[in-house]
């Protein structure tokens, strides 16, 4: 148990459909994260969260709308997906965004996309 | 481009030793990581070295060269359930996380 919650664990959806992710830390960070993890790839990071304010978007495309209501739940929501896109997301929390902080990952979503 | 380099695969005996390697050439140096990622689970923090030298945690010991731009991790006494992915990160000088594609560890009895 790394304090970091993710659902669902896995997801299957058409390319039309309309789905969220959901990540709940229970460690009291400042800072989250939305990773891609692709087998046999690096992880890509895809956004930062410090504060609920959204500090980093490395080039993701629109169809991945992230959403950090508190600074403990991070969304990310998804929209008119590619099958490229079908990959292990995972989120990850740390006490700030300083990047020398060790980061909490969550067991990730198992995305899909038919 | 930066660039993080670690075996796709090792294959390892129960009770042995193996050492992943992870070299790196990358903008800058603020430190690497090792984390740990059994099937179907959250990567988990093994170490993090910024200074050359060996660090050393029970049955595991990370190594870092920063002038060989090079890692390892070390794992001693190896159980079942070592089998896992080991991944390696860099932090450049943006204090960005440089990731490697993860090196998969197989024990086998």
């Amino acid at each position: 148990e790394t304090g970091v919650t993710q659902t669902p664990r896995h997801l299957v959806m058409g390319m039309t459909n309309k789905k969220s992710l959901k990540c709940e830390q229970h460690l009291g960070h400042n800072a989250m994260y939305w990773y891609k993890q692709s087998a046999k790839k690096p992880l890509e990071l895809m956004f930062v969260y410090s504060l609920e304010e959204r500090v980093e978007n490395n080039s993701v495309p629109s169809r991945f709308s992230p959403a950090c209501p508190n600074s403990s739940h991070l969304f990310l929501h998804l929209h008119t997906l590619q099958p490229e896109d079908s990959a292990l997301y995972l989120c990850a929390s740390s006490q700030d965004p300083d990047k020398k902080n060790i980061q909490y990952f969550g067991a990730g979503t198992r995305l899909s996309v038919l | 481009g930066q660039n993080i380099d670690q075996p796709t695969e090792m294959t390892a005996t129960e009770g042995a030793i193996v050492q992943i390697n992870c070299t790196y050439q990358t903008s800058g140096f603020n430190g690497l990581f090792w984390y740990q990622q059994h099937a179907g689970e959250a990567p988990t923090f093994l170490s993090y070295n910024v200074l050359d030298g060996l660090e050393e945690k029970g049955r595991f010991s990370s190594f870092l060269s920063r002038s060989k731009g090079y890692s390892y991790l070390l794992l001693k006494e190896l159980q079942m359930k070592d089998s896992a992915s080991y991944l390696c990160a860099v932090l450049d000088s943006n204090y960005q996380l440089i990731w490697g594609a993860g090196t998969k560890l197989i024990i086998k009895p």
